[in-house]
């Protein structure tokens, strides 16, 4: 079994709907972050949490509101989603140097 | 901020040619750098990483040096193969913001890898 999983690995949804997009690890790291990568940009980060009651804003975090609802579990949220935030997300966890990345959420917002 | 740059690409090349891929950074303090790779359809491996200054990393036949007085990580292969054919990312990892207390890897942009028989 993979070490860093996301669900959904695909997912179409229209303007103003909420989205919740989940991750889960196993391999025991306390330090969880998402990212968003868009074609030409590379990977920024959007929020990242060290532990359950860490919390912390990344690079890009408007419009987005995560959840640490165990250290294994770490979701992603858009309240009411918008077209530009179209792009492929990535779930990673951290033994504090390293990161670790799951295979990625490819989000369409129509 | 920190930031990372590397080579606009694509970068098309020929079986068994010699690749180099540029990467410089802007950092405060000591950071550690990585080249991550992405296959099409795949999240990101680390490829390699160095921790501190003149330390090489090194794996499947990519080299990368940490130069502090270039601020460079230049990636190299010396014989590609068309399974090599993907986006190689540059990071490195340390403080995001000149506040401190924030975490994560900053990226470049991604150079995209073509291969050719």
């Amino acid at each position: 079994d993979a070490d860093v999983t996301q669900t959904p690995r695909n997912r179409i949804t229209k303007t103003g709907k909420r989205i919740m997009l989940e991750c889960s690890q196993t391999k025991g790291h306390d330090r969880m972050y998402w990212y968003r990568q868009d074609p030409g940009l590379g990977l920024r980060l959007i929020y990242y949490s060290f532990d359950v009651k860490d919390i912390n804003k990344g690079e890009i975090s408007d419009g987005y509101s995560v959840s640490r609802q165990a250290q294994a579990k770490f979701s992603l949220s858009l309240e009411s989603a918008i077209p530009n935030q179209t792009a492929l997300y990535f779930c990673a966890t951290s033994d504090g140097d390293e990161q670790y990345f799951g295979p990625g959420t490819r989000l369409t917002v129509t | 901020g920190n930031s990372v740059t590397q080579m606009e690409g694509p970068v098309t090349l020929s079986e068994e040619a010699f690749l180099t891929i540029n990467c410089t950074y802007t950092a405060t303090g000591y950071p550690s750098l990585f080249w991550y790779v992405q296959y099409p359809g795949e999240g990101l491996q680390l490829l390699l990483k160095a921790t501190k200054a003149d330390d090489k990393g090194s794996n499947k036949g990519f080299e990368a040096t940490y130069r502090k007085e270039t601020t460079s990580f230049h990636l190299e292969k010396g014989s590609v193969q068309v399974s090599d054919s993907a986006v190689y990312f540059c990071a490195l990892s340390g403080p995001m913001y000149s506040g401190g207390g924030a975490d994560g890897l900053t990226f470049g942009k991604g150079t995209h890898l073509i291969i050719q028989p």
